[in-house]
C-alpha cells in the first residue's frame, strides 16, 4: 500500500492566486481529513468527510478555503485566493471509519505564498 | 480548551527507555487515548491507544492509570531515529473529531 498521497510536495505561489493541493486516501479507508500545521498554531483540523460527504468544515479558517471529495478516492482543498498568512503545511489523513485504529498522514504539502 | 496536559520537551539517552507523560484529568468514560508522533517534517505516525488497560505494540507501551487520569507512553529502548514531537489525545472511540495540542518534544540523545 502506497500510503497517503499528496501533492505537490511543495507549492509557491503568489498572492491571490489559486491554490490546490490534492490527497488520494488509502483504498478502503472511508475518513478524510485536512490538516494545517504552523509554528504558531499547531496542527489545525480543518474539514472531514465520511464516506465522501463534509461532516464538519468548522475549523476552514475562511470562505477562500474549499474542500472537495468527488469520489472515494480524491479530495481537494483550494484556496482563492490565496494569502501570505496561508503559508503552512497542509496535511491530508485517512481512516477506517469506526473501526477506532489511528489515521494515516500523508507527507504534507508545504505551501508557501510570497 | 485543551483535554490534555503535556510537559513541552524532554531528554533521553540512547537505549534507555523514554517515559512520556500526559494528563487527562477530564477524560470520560468513553474516551480512549491515542498516542502519535510527528519525526520533522513528517506527517504525524499513529503509536498506540488504549481505554483502560495497558497496552502494548512493537512500538511501545501504553499505561493509564486505574482512574485515567493520566498515562504514560513508553519507548523501552529510545534511539535517535524516536526523536520527534509525541501527542497525547484523548478521543470518542469512532469519534473523528480529533484534535492535536502542542505534546512533547522528545529528543534522543547518543
Amino acid at each position: 500500500d502506497a500510503g497517503v498521497i499528496q501533492s505537490p510536495r511543495h507549492e509557491v505561489t503568489e498572492m491571490g492566486q489559486e491554490v490546490t493541493l490534492r490527497c488520494k486516501p488509502i483504498s478502503g479507508h472511508n475518513s478524510l481529513f485536512w490538516y494545517r500545521q504552523t509554528m504558531m498554531r499547531g496542527l489545525e483540523l480543518l474539514i472531514y468527510f465520511n464516506n465522501n460527504v463534509p461532516i464538519d468544515d468548522s475549523g476552514m479558517p475562511e470562505d477562500r478555503f474549499s474542500a472537495k471529495m468527488p469520489n472515494a478516492s480524491f479530495s481537494t482543498l483550494k484556496i482563492q485566493p490565496s494569502e501570505p498568512r496561508d503559508s503552512a503545511v497542509y496535511f491530508c489523513a485517512s481512516s477506517l471509519q469506526a473501526s477506532g485504529y489511528g489515521y494515516t498522514f500523508g507527507s504534507g504539502t508545504r505551501l508557501t505564498v510570497v | 480548551d485543551a483535554k490534555t496536559t503535556q510537559p513541552p520537551s524532554m531528554d533521553c539517552a540512547e537505549g534507555r527507555a523514554a517515559n512520556l507523560p500526559c494528563n487527562h484529568s477530564t477524560i470520560s468514560g468513553n474516551e480512549y487515548v491515542y498516542w502519535y508522533r510527528q519525526i520533522h517534517s513528517q506527517g504525524p505516525q499513529y503509536i498506540i491507544h488504549g481505554l483502560k488497560n495497558n497496552e502494548t505494540n512493537e512500538m511501545a507501551s501504553l499505561i493509564i492509570t486505574e482512574d485515567r487520569k493520566s498515562s504514560t507512553l513508553i519507548l523501552p529502548h529510545a534511539t535517535l531515529r524516536d526523536t520527534a514531537v509525541y501527542y497525547c489525545i484523548v478521543r470518542v472511540y469512532n469519534n473523528n473529531d480529533m484534535r492535536f495540542g502542542a505534546g512533547t518534544r522528545l529528543t534522543v540523545k547518543p
